[in-house]
């Protein structure tokens, strides 16, 4: 079955605990993304990558880090985490390099940085 | 940067009626993208329909149809036949060469 997978689905930590939320696609999808939705902002990007090691900023990278080593997995890395990090997170990918197409969303990861 | 702007929170329709959720964007782009991702209760974010701004013809899948208005840069989503699973957060976003932006919602309520 084709999928984004995210792991794990609800993580609750402390501040300043170094975590990874990992995002993996079975589709061989060139295009993947992290978003976080927050109440009233809608989902806002934080990084994408176009193809392995090739990853770019989105609307708020602040915080957060991100790897391409392989092309099925993009995981979400946070240093220090805050509790202005508390969000749910998304990851996706999608058919066209340029994320020009349907984007397939994994089932989100709420974070919560106490 | 682009903007998206979706100026109803909320939304309610009765079941079998119509509603019209709305969406403005803002972009100095020619090309691009437009999209309407339903959420419903279990997060999961779903597809329901594209646009891209090239083609003038509205998009249209079964009940669901836009009005692509590209010069008043609008893109509004039209339901017909409203069913009770439609109950759902919808978000208009808009997507340029990797970036992509969302609306900020609107939660629809279909009452029986």
């Amino acid at each position: 079955e084709a999928q984004v997978t995210q792991n794990p689905r609800y993580l609750i930590t402390v501040t300043g605990k170094k975590l990874t939320v990992t995002c993996s696609q079975n589709m061989n999808h060139e295009y993947m993304s992290w978003y976080r939705q927050d109440p009233g902002l809608g989902l806002r990007q934080i990084y994408y990558s176009m193809n392995v090691e090739v990853t770019d900023k989105g609307d708020v990278p602040e915080g957060y880090k991100v790897s391409r080593k392989e092309k099925r997995n993009f995981p979400l890395i946070l240093e220090s985490p805050s509790p202005n990090q508390t969000s749910l997170y998304f990851c996706a990918s999608s058919t066209h390099p340029a994320g020009l197409d349907e984007q397939y969303f994994g089932p989100g990861t709420r974070l919560t940085v106490t | 940067a682009q903007t998206v702007t979706q100026s109803q929170p909320e939304m309610s329709v009765q079941e079998a009626e119509t509603v019209t959720l709305s969406c403005t964007y803002d972009t100095s782009e020619s090309n691009y993208y437009l999209f309407w991702y339903k959420q419903p209760p279990s997060r999961q974010m779903i597809l329901v329909i594209r646009q891209e701004a090239y083609k003038q013809q509205n998009a249209t899948e079964n009940r669901f149809s836009v009005n692509f208005q590209k010069a008043a840069k609008s893109f509004s989503l039209k339901i017909s036949d409203s069913q009770l699973g439609d109950t759902a957060m919808y978000f208009c976003a808009f997507m340029n060469l990797y970036d992509m932006r969302f609306g900020a919602g609107t939660r629809l309520t279909v009452k029986p």
